[in-house]
């Protein structure tokens, strides 16, 4: 068990739906990463948040948006999806971020199945 | 950006033999290169990194070398055993993008028993 929680584990939605996805990060850790895993693209970095503030962005679909809470949890936003956004989607967090960003965790995964 | 190439996509061992993937990567600046371990229905996990001032580490049945010269990394497996059977991602990174990570594609590998 990494310490890093998501929900939901899996998702099932039509085209032209919203969802959203929700990670816990481990304790202490600051940062949180999301991350898109399609089969034929493998890990695909979307974005980054350290202690509430956006840090990095990746390739991130302007249909979707992410946001870090107080309490540091994190939530993913998923807009008018396509048949194209199914996919696993992870979540990670870290102590740190740069130079001391230390070891990733990752949680489990939310399978989206857009149908 | 960075751009990592992973090879192979997958790989079939007999329980016992040698694994071997590797990686390339296209920015000269990159200097952290870790590798994860997905089992079925798990997330990555981390298991050994090796950072540019250092040309091999190794960790029990693990070991991973780098070559900044012709910017390629492998990740070496011996002995190997039906647990080791999951799918295996290279990524690199950099100090001046904030040590985002950028993963291969990543490798199934299966140990036959």
């Amino acid at each position: 068990d990494s310490g890093v929680t998501q929900t939901p584990k899996h998702l099932i939605t039509a085209t032209g739906q919203r969802v959203t996805l929700r990670c816990s990060p481990r304790s202490g850790d600051l940062s949180v990463y999301w991350y898109q895993q399609s089969l034929d693209q493998g890990l695909q970095f979307l974005i980054q948040y350290y202690n509430g503030e956006e840090r990095a962005k990746g390739n991130i679909l302007e249909r979707f948006s992410a946001q870090q809470f107080p309490d540091l949890h994190s939530e993913l936003n998923l807009s008018s999806l396509e048949l194209g956004d199914s996919a696993l989607y992870f979540c990670a967090s870290s102590v740190g971020w740069g130079g001391n960003t230390g070891e990733l965790f990752f949680g489990e995964g939310s399978r989206l199945t857009v149908l | 950006g960075e751009n990592v190439e992973q090879h192979p996509s997958t790989l079939s061992v007999q329980e016992g033999d040698s694994a071997v993937i590797k990686c390339t990567y296209s920015d000269s600046a990159s200097n952290y290169f870790p590798w994860y371990k997905q089992e079925l229905g798990k997330g990555p996990q981390l298991i050994i990194d090796i950072r540019s001032n250092v040309g091999e580490k190794k960790d029990q049945r693990i070991a991973v070398t780098l070559n900044k010269t012709a910017k390629h990394f492998s990740l070496h497996i011996t002995e190997t055993q039906p647990e080791d059977s999951a799918v295996y991602f290279c990524a690199a990174s950099k100090r001046s993008n904030d040590y985002k990570l950028s993963f291969g594609a990543g490798t199934t590998v299966t140990v036959r028993a």
